[in-house]
């Protein structure tokens, strides 16, 4: 079983839509939490922490359950700019280890 | 902020050559090294993490005796990937972290051996 699991979409969703994206993670230990965005050929950036209370930044709302270890990413208002891979990112042991990664693409 | 410059950004080889990699943070002393490879349309695994001075510590599966990472350094860290295949072809990126500083990136290494 993988560390972390993702649904690989892709997702194809008209600007403006919302958009929720589900993360399970294996390992009880696991530390912190992310949410990094990876557009094509191009190195992962951070884009939230992710909280057990929930945390919101602009369009974004992360949430960590951590009792059934699942993580949400949910993007209001979709724009153009935010089609790339969503990874889901755990910290275990000192290590950041990636999931799956979810496709988004956003279409006019 | 952190910076890691990474290069070269891409590279095609013929089989059976090797290619280093390397990676330096421009601004901070990075105490770890993290290497990753991604295949395509794949997550990026973690192959070693390295701490400076010390020898790598290898995820299970990868060849460290095909993968050779030095970290001499506090400021470099390279992967040399020796005796290269086509299997061998995917995106190599590393991650740095130094004392106050986080995980920062390298713009990451897209590898083609032929």
């Amino acid at each position: 079983r993988k560390e972390v699991e993702q649904d690989p979409g892709p997702f194809n969703v008209p600007e403006g839509a919302t958009v929720a994206f589900n993360c399970t993670y294996s390992n009880s230990a696991s530390q912190s939490f992310f949410w990094y965005r990876q557009d094509c050929r191009k190195e992962p950036k951070l884009l939230m922490s992710v909280y057990s209370s929930g945390n919101e930044d602009g369009r974004f709302t992360a949430q960590l359950n951590r009792a059934s270890q699942y993580i949400s990413l949910l993007i209001r208002d979709s724009k153009l700019s935010d089609s790339a891979t969503y990874l889901c990112v755990v910290i275990l042991t000192d290590k950041l280890i990636f999931g799956t990664g979810t496709r988004l693409q956003v279409f006019p | 902020g952190a910076v890691v410059s990474q290069h070269p950004s891409w590279v095609i080889c013929k089989s059976g050559t090797s290619v280093k990699i390397e990676c330096r943070s421009l601004d901070f002393q990075a105490t770890t090294m993290f290497w990753y490879r991604q295949f395509p349309k794949q997550s990026l695994m973690l192959m070693a993490t390295s701490n400076e001075g010390s020898k790598a510590t290898y995820e299970q599966g990868v060849e460290k005796d095909k993968f050779l990472i030095n970290h001499a350094s506090l400021t470099l860290s390279t992967l040399t990937v020796t005796s290269a295949h086509p299997e061998d072809s995917s995106f190599y990126i590393c991650s740095a972290r130094g004392r106050g500083y986080g995980y920062t990136f390298g713009s990451g290494t897209r590898l083609t051996v032929v």
